[in-house]
């Protein structure tokens, strides 16, 4: 089963911040997906990738494949990105999540 | 476009009491899922399906059954409700396709959640 560990838990940030998550897993995959959840919200899908980098608005996800590492950075953070923002890797058609980093980014 | 559609929202049961989540989508989706959202704890996938017809137990299966009748509908049931299964449940879908070895994922779309309290 793969092993799936999102850094740091929790994360508290000024506005304007450059913010960066990071997740790694243990066993190869084939698609890895970002997902962001609002407090007492559904899950919304950032990214899905399975190399390189991609980007969208003030969101960048990278992924390393070698390392079996991805990162999540937004750049100019505003208070409406605070939210739990969650990994997920697939091998097949079963997802494992990590446990998600909350975000709050403070004005 | 709706999307993924999942009902109720907000469901108070009492232990034994049983009760039918329901899940549609409408993107013509092949692989759709029921997952369970615990403080502290990742998206853990109670059962899915990978196609019309057919349903494979997930990581926590105990306690619930499926049904995929036809490919728009994916409807979770708690026969026999237990405080153990208060939680907040997720209904999810995606195209994935493995031809030949080669994998194709779509991003997942998920439902707006069940919050089920069971008393």
């Amino acid at each position: 089963k793969n092993e799936v560990e999102q850094s740091p838990q929790n994360l508290t940030a000024q506005e304007g911040e450059f913010i960066t998550i990071n997740c790694s897993y243990s066993v190869g995959i084939s698609a890895l997906h970002w997902l962001q959840q609002h407090p007492g919200g559904g899950i919304v899908s950032l990214f899905m990738l399975s190399s390189g980098k991609k980007k969208h608005g003030r969101l960048i996800a990278t992924i390393n494949i070698q390392e079996k590492h991805s990162s999540l950075h937004i750049t100019a953070s505003h208070p409406r990105d605070s939210a739990v923002y969650i990994c997920a890797v697939s091998g097949n058609e079963k997802l494992t999540f990590g446990t998600g980093t909350r975000l709050t980014i403070i004005p | 476009n709706a999307g993924v559609t999942q009902t109720p929202k907000f469901q108070v049961l009492k232990t034994g009491q049983s009760m039918t989540l329901q899940c549609a989508q409408d993107m013509n989706h092949n692989s759709m899922y029921w997952y369970r959202q615990d403080p502290g704890m990742g998206l853990r996938l109670i059962y899915y399906s990978a196609s019309e017809g057919t349903t494979d137990k997930g990581e926590v299966p105990n306690g619930y059954n499926v049904s995929r009748l036809n490919k728009r509908e994916f409807s979770l049931r708690l026969e026999s409700a237990a405080p153990s299964q208060t939680s907040v449940y997720f209904c999810a879908s995606s195209e994935f396709s493995n031809v030949g070895g080669r994998v194709d994922n779509s991003p997942l779309h998920f439902g707006n959640g069940t919050r089920l309290t069971v008393t």
